[in-house]
C-alpha cells in the first residue's frame, strides 16, 4: 500500500496480557517513530528506527515496553504484562527528509 | 534537550473570523519546526513545514505560520476559518542534527458556526 499500515485497528485485552502491535511503513523510509496518544496527553515520543537499529529509546515507559525493527521495514511494539495505564491509542509513522507519515494507528484498550 | 509548548489546549472561533494558534519550543541547536493536523477519526497529516529560507511558510487548506528565532515561536494562523478546519493540531520540533520529532500536548480548534 502507499501508506503506512498498522495493525491491529483495535485490541483489547485484559490486564497482565502481552499485545503486540505491528507497523509496516511506507517503502523506501529508512525511519521510523512510535508514538503514544493518551486522551489530553499529546503525542508522546516512544521510540525512534533509523534502519534496524533504535538510536533513542529513551521515551519507552517502562522494561515491559519493546520495540524492533527488521530489514529496515515491519516494525513491531510490544508490551508485556499489560496494565490499565498503557490504555491508548498507539501511532507509528515513517519519516521522508523529517516529514512523518502517520498510521491510523492502534488503539489498545487494557481491561 | 527539545521541547514544544501549546499554552492553548481549546480555541473557539467563529467561522470566518481569523485565528492564531500558539507555539514555543526550546532546542539547543538549530530546528526544523512543523504543524500537523488530526480531523476528527482521522490520521494526523502534515499542514506545515520550516526547514529553511523564508521564515513565513505557507500550508494547505489557507494556514501559514512564522518562524521567530528571536522569540523561539512557530505560532499558526488563517485569515478565516471554515467549519472544515475544526481540529487538533499539533506543533513539533526537529532537532538540526537528529530526527527525533517531539510534538507538543494540541491544541484543538473549534470553529462554531
Amino acid at each position: 500500500g502507499a501508506g503506512v499500515s498498522q495493525s491491529p485497528s483495535n485490541k483489547v485485552t485484559e490486564k497482565g496480557k502481552d499485545v503486540e502491535l505491528r507497523c509496516d511503513p511506507i517503502s523506501g523510509h529508512t525511519a521510523l517513530y512510535w508514538y503514544r496518544q493518551s486522551l489530553g496527553q499529546g503525542l508522546e515520543f516512544l521510540i525512534y528506527f533509523q534502519g534496524n537499529s533504535a538510536p533513542d529509546k529513551s521515551g519507552l515507559p517502562s522494561d515491559r515496553f519493546s520495540a524492533e525493527r527488521t530489514g529496515g521495514s515491519v516494525s513491531t511494539l510490544t508490551i508485556q504484562r499489560t496494565q490499565q495505564e498503557d490504555s491508548a491509542v498507539y501511532l507509528c509513522a515513517s519519516s521522508s527528509f523529517r516529514e512523518l507519515f502517520f498510521g491510523e494507528g492502534s488503539r489498545l484498550t487494557v481491561l | 534537550a527539545q521541547s514544544v509548548t501549546q499554552l492553548d489546549s481549546q480555541v473557539p472561533v467563529f467561522e470566518e473570523a481569523p485565528v492564531e494558534l500558539r507555539c514555543n519550543y526550546s532546542s539547543s541547536v538549530s530546528v526544523y519546526l512543523f504543524w500537523y493536523v488530526q480531523y476528527p477519526n482521522q490520521g494526523l497529516q502534515l499542514l506545515l513545514k520550516y526547514l529553511s529560507g523564508s521564515t513565513l511558510v505557507k500550508g494547505i487548506n489557507g494556514f501559514e505560520a512564522e518562524f521567530n528565532k528571536s522569540q523561539t515561536s512557530f505560532h499558526l494562523r488563517k485569515p478565516s476559518v471554515h467549519i472544515s478546519d475544526t481540529a487538533e493540531y499539533f506543533c513539533a520540533v526537529s532537532d538540526g542534527s537528529y530526527q527525533k520529532v517531539t510534538f507538543g500536548t494540541g491544541t484543538k480548534l473549534q470553529v462554531i458556526p
